[in-house]
Protein backbone atom coordinates (compact mmCIF):
# COMPACT_ATOMS: atom_id res chain seq x y z
CA UNK A 1 0.00 0.00 0.00
CA UNK A 2 1.33 3.60 -1.00
CA UNK A 3 1.65 5.48 2.65
CA UNK A 4 1.81 9.40 2.28
CA UNK A 5 3.82 11.86 3.94
CA UNK A 6 2.35 15.21 4.67
CA UNK A 7 3.56 18.22 6.89
CA UNK A 8 1.04 17.92 10.28
CA UNK A 9 0.37 21.86 9.82
CA UNK A 10 1.13 25.29 7.83
CA UNK A 11 0.20 28.87 8.82
CA UNK A 12 0.35 31.37 5.57
CA UNK A 13 -1.02 34.84 4.79
CA UNK A 14 -4.23 35.70 2.88
CA UNK A 15 -3.33 36.11 -0.71
CA UNK A 16 -0.01 34.45 -0.52
CA UNK A 17 0.91 30.68 -2.72
CA UNK A 18 0.80 28.04 -0.53
CA UNK A 19 2.58 24.65 -1.68
CA UNK A 20 1.82 21.45 -0.10
CA UNK A 21 3.82 18.47 -0.29
CA UNK A 22 3.09 15.24 -0.10
CA UNK A 23 5.27 11.76 -0.07
CA UNK A 24 4.81 8.53 -1.56
CA UNK A 25 7.64 7.05 -1.97
CA UNK A 26 6.00 3.50 -2.90
CA UNK A 27 3.83 4.75 -5.36
CA UNK A 28 2.48 1.86 -7.85
CA UNK A 29 2.30 2.43 -11.47
CA UNK A 30 -1.05 2.90 -11.98
CA UNK A 31 -1.93 4.62 -8.67
CA UNK A 32 -3.49 8.15 -8.82
CA UNK A 33 -2.45 10.82 -6.65
CA UNK A 34 -5.77 12.81 -5.39
CA UNK A 35 -6.13 15.64 -2.78
CA UNK A 36 -9.44 16.45 -1.10
CA UNK A 37 -10.72 19.22 1.72
CA UNK A 38 -12.03 19.19 5.08
CA UNK A 39 -13.83 21.46 6.65
CA UNK A 40 -14.79 20.87 10.36
CA UNK A 41 -17.92 18.56 10.67
CA UNK A 42 -18.29 18.09 7.09
CA UNK A 43 -16.77 15.26 4.44
CA UNK A 44 -13.92 15.67 2.88
CA UNK A 45 -13.79 17.12 -0.76
CA UNK A 46 -12.20 16.21 -3.99
CA UNK A 47 -10.09 19.17 -4.92
CA UNK A 48 -7.82 17.57 -7.71
CA UNK A 49 -6.26 14.59 -9.22
CA UNK A 50 -2.96 14.09 -11.16
CA UNK A 51 -0.91 10.86 -12.35
CA UNK A 52 2.05 12.59 -13.88
CA UNK A 53 3.49 16.10 -14.69
CA UNK A 54 1.32 18.73 -14.00
CA UNK A 55 -2.83 18.98 -13.52
CA UNK A 56 -4.59 22.51 -13.40
CA UNK A 57 -8.01 23.37 -12.25
CA UNK A 58 -10.02 26.29 -11.31
CA UNK A 59 -8.79 25.51 -7.65
CA UNK A 60 -5.36 24.24 -7.52
CA UNK A 61 -2.81 23.04 -9.42
CA UNK A 62 -0.84 19.65 -8.72
CA UNK A 63 2.66 19.29 -9.49
CA UNK A 64 3.98 15.23 -9.81
CA UNK A 65 8.02 15.04 -10.74
CA UNK A 66 8.68 12.15 -13.11
CA UNK A 67 9.67 9.88 -10.52
CA UNK A 68 6.33 10.34 -8.86
CA UNK A 69 7.29 9.36 -5.44
CA UNK A 70 5.82 12.99 -4.48
CA UNK A 71 3.47 15.60 -5.06
CA UNK A 72 2.87 18.98 -4.51
CA UNK A 73 -0.80 21.16 -3.68
CA UNK A 74 -0.30 24.55 -5.11
CA UNK A 75 -3.48 26.84 -3.45
CA UNK A 76 -2.79 30.30 -5.75
CA UNK A 77 -3.58 33.41 -3.34
CA UNK A 78 -5.54 31.83 -0.42
CA UNK A 79 -8.42 33.29 1.67
CA UNK A 80 -9.76 32.91 5.17
CA UNK A 81 -11.94 29.88 3.57
CA UNK A 82 -9.11 27.96 2.90
CA UNK A 83 -8.69 26.91 6.10
CA UNK A 84 -8.97 23.88 6.31
CA UNK A 85 -7.49 20.13 6.37
CA UNK A 86 -5.65 19.00 3.28
CA UNK A 87 -5.57 15.34 2.41
CA UNK A 88 -2.92 13.52 -0.29
CA UNK A 89 -4.30 10.11 -1.13
CA UNK A 90 -2.51 7.67 -3.52
CA UNK A 91 -4.66 4.85 -4.72
CA UNK A 92 -5.84 2.85 -7.69
CA UNK A 93 -3.71 -0.16 -7.71
CA UNK A 94 -4.28 -3.76 -6.75
CA UNK A 95 -7.90 -3.08 -4.80
CA UNK A 96 -7.69 0.60 -5.66
CA UNK A 97 -9.87 2.58 -3.12
CA UNK A 98 -10.63 -0.62 -1.14
CA UNK A 99 -7.01 -0.29 0.35
CA UNK A 100 -7.01 3.71 -0.12
CA UNK A 101 -5.98 5.60 3.74
CA UNK A 102 -6.22 9.14 4.97
CA UNK A 103 -3.63 10.19 6.73
CA UNK A 104 -3.95 13.02 9.27
CA UNK A 105 -3.25 15.37 6.63
CA UNK A 106 -2.72 19.03 6.66
CA UNK A 107 -4.01 21.63 8.83
CA UNK A 108 -3.73 24.65 6.80
CA UNK A 109 -4.97 27.70 8.42
CA UNK A 110 -4.70 31.08 7.28
CA UNK A 111 -4.55 34.15 8.96
CA UNK A 112 -5.95 37.78 8.14
CA UNK B 1 -24.81 19.50 -2.06
CA UNK B 2 -22.12 17.05 -2.96
CA UNK B 3 -24.69 14.27 -4.62
CA UNK B 4 -24.20 12.17 -1.56
CA UNK B 5 -26.75 12.73 1.13
CA UNK B 6 -26.54 11.55 4.64
CA UNK B 7 -29.66 11.41 7.39
CA UNK B 8 -29.74 12.22 10.06
CA UNK B 9 -27.00 15.02 9.97
CA UNK B 10 -26.89 14.73 14.42
CA UNK B 11 -27.46 11.18 16.23
CA UNK B 12 -27.97 10.84 20.01
CA UNK B 13 -28.47 7.33 21.18
CA UNK B 14 -28.08 5.21 24.35
CA UNK B 15 -26.19 2.11 24.51
CA UNK B 16 -28.78 -0.22 24.25
CA UNK B 17 -30.72 1.46 21.19
CA UNK B 18 -30.50 0.51 18.02
CA UNK B 19 -30.76 3.47 15.00
CA UNK B 20 -29.56 3.18 11.45
CA UNK B 21 -27.72 6.01 9.11
CA UNK B 22 -29.26 6.57 5.53
CA UNK B 23 -26.69 7.40 3.03
CA UNK B 24 -28.07 8.25 -0.82
CA UNK B 25 -26.50 8.80 -4.18
CA UNK B 26 -27.58 9.77 -7.65
CA UNK B 27 -24.29 10.25 -9.57
CA UNK B 28 -24.42 6.48 -10.66
CA UNK B 29 -21.50 5.88 -9.04
CA UNK B 30 -21.41 2.12 -8.29
CA UNK B 31 -19.31 1.81 -5.24
CA UNK B 32 -20.23 3.51 -1.87
CA UNK B 33 -18.19 3.26 1.47
CA UNK B 34 -18.54 4.20 4.97
CA UNK B 35 -15.61 6.01 6.85
CA UNK B 36 -15.63 6.91 10.61
CA UNK B 37 -13.64 10.05 11.64
CA UNK B 38 -12.69 10.18 15.55
CA UNK B 39 -11.61 13.76 17.06
CA UNK B 40 -7.70 14.47 15.96
CA UNK B 41 -8.13 11.14 14.42
CA UNK B 42 -7.80 10.33 10.42
CA UNK B 43 -10.85 8.80 8.68
CA UNK B 44 -11.02 5.29 9.44
CA UNK B 45 -12.47 2.58 6.29
CA UNK B 46 -15.00 0.97 7.13
CA UNK B 47 -17.14 -1.13 4.98
CA UNK B 48 -16.75 -1.06 0.75
CA UNK B 49 -19.68 -1.84 -1.46
CA UNK B 50 -19.51 -2.55 -5.19
CA UNK B 51 -22.62 -3.00 -7.08
CA UNK B 52 -23.95 -3.69 -4.29
CA UNK B 53 -21.64 -6.65 -2.62
CA UNK B 54 -19.55 -6.07 0.29
CA UNK B 55 -16.11 -6.09 -1.05
CA UNK B 56 -14.25 -4.64 2.10
CA UNK B 57 -15.19 -5.03 6.05
CA UNK B 58 -12.05 -3.22 7.44
CA UNK B 59 -12.61 -5.61 10.78
CA UNK B 60 -15.43 -3.18 11.78
CA UNK B 61 -16.99 -4.96 15.31
CA UNK B 62 -20.51 -6.52 14.64
CA UNK B 63 -22.34 -4.00 16.62
CA UNK B 64 -21.49 -2.24 13.19
CA UNK B 65 -23.98 -4.15 10.51
CA UNK B 66 -23.80 -1.91 6.99
CA UNK B 67 -26.63 -3.08 4.31
CA UNK B 68 -26.48 -1.99 0.43
CA UNK B 69 -29.75 -2.97 -1.17
CA UNK B 70 -29.03 -0.90 -4.16
CA UNK B 71 -26.16 0.59 -5.59
CA UNK B 72 -28.03 3.87 -4.37
CA UNK B 73 -28.64 3.26 -0.91
CA UNK B 74 -26.34 2.28 1.83
CA UNK B 75 -27.71 1.69 5.22
CA UNK B 76 -25.24 1.32 8.80
CA UNK B 77 -27.52 -0.32 11.44
CA UNK B 78 -26.23 0.55 14.82
CA UNK B 79 -27.03 -1.22 17.80
CA UNK B 80 -25.44 -1.77 21.35
CA UNK B 81 -23.13 0.80 20.66
CA UNK B 82 -19.81 2.44 23.19
CA UNK B 83 -19.21 5.84 24.50
CA UNK B 84 -15.97 5.54 22.27
CA UNK B 85 -18.20 4.88 19.24
CA UNK B 86 -18.83 8.32 19.14
CA UNK B 87 -17.60 10.01 15.69
CA UNK B 88 -18.50 11.27 12.72
CA UNK B 89 -19.64 8.99 10.41
CA UNK B 90 -18.97 9.73 6.57
CA UNK B 91 -20.34 7.73 3.12
CA UNK B 92 -18.96 8.85 -0.12
CA UNK B 93 -19.10 7.10 -3.53
CA UNK B 94 -17.11 6.67 -6.74
CA UNK B 95 -17.33 5.20 -9.96
CA UNK B 96 -16.28 2.41 -9.12
CA UNK B 97 -13.34 0.86 -6.75
CA UNK B 98 -10.55 1.50 -9.40
CA UNK B 99 -9.45 4.91 -7.65
CA UNK B 100 -9.17 6.74 -10.90
CA UNK B 101 -12.14 9.26 -10.19
CA UNK B 102 -12.24 10.49 -6.57
CA UNK B 103 -14.60 10.00 -4.04
CA UNK B 104 -17.97 12.47 -3.27
CA UNK B 105 -18.25 12.22 0.28
CA UNK B 106 -21.64 13.13 1.98
CA UNK B 107 -22.17 15.69 4.86
CA UNK B 108 -21.89 12.82 7.49
CA UNK B 109 -23.32 11.92 10.77
CA UNK B 110 -22.42 13.11 13.87
CA UNK B 111 -23.07 10.45 16.33
CA UNK B 112 -22.71 11.12 20.67
CA UNK B 113 -23.27 7.46 22.02
CA UNK B 114 -24.50 8.62 25.99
Amino acid sequence: LAKTTQPISMDSYEGQEVNITCSHNNIATNDYITWYQQFPSQGPRFIIQGYKTKVTNEVASLFIPADRKSSTLSLPRVSLSDTAVYYCLVGEGAGGYQKVTFGTGTKLQVIP
Amino acid sequence: ETGVTQTPRHLVMGMTNKKSLKCEQHLGHNAMYWYKQSAKKPLELMFVYNFKEQTENNSVPSRFSPECPNSSHLFLHLHTLQPEDSALYLCASSQDTGGGYGYTFGSGTRLTVV
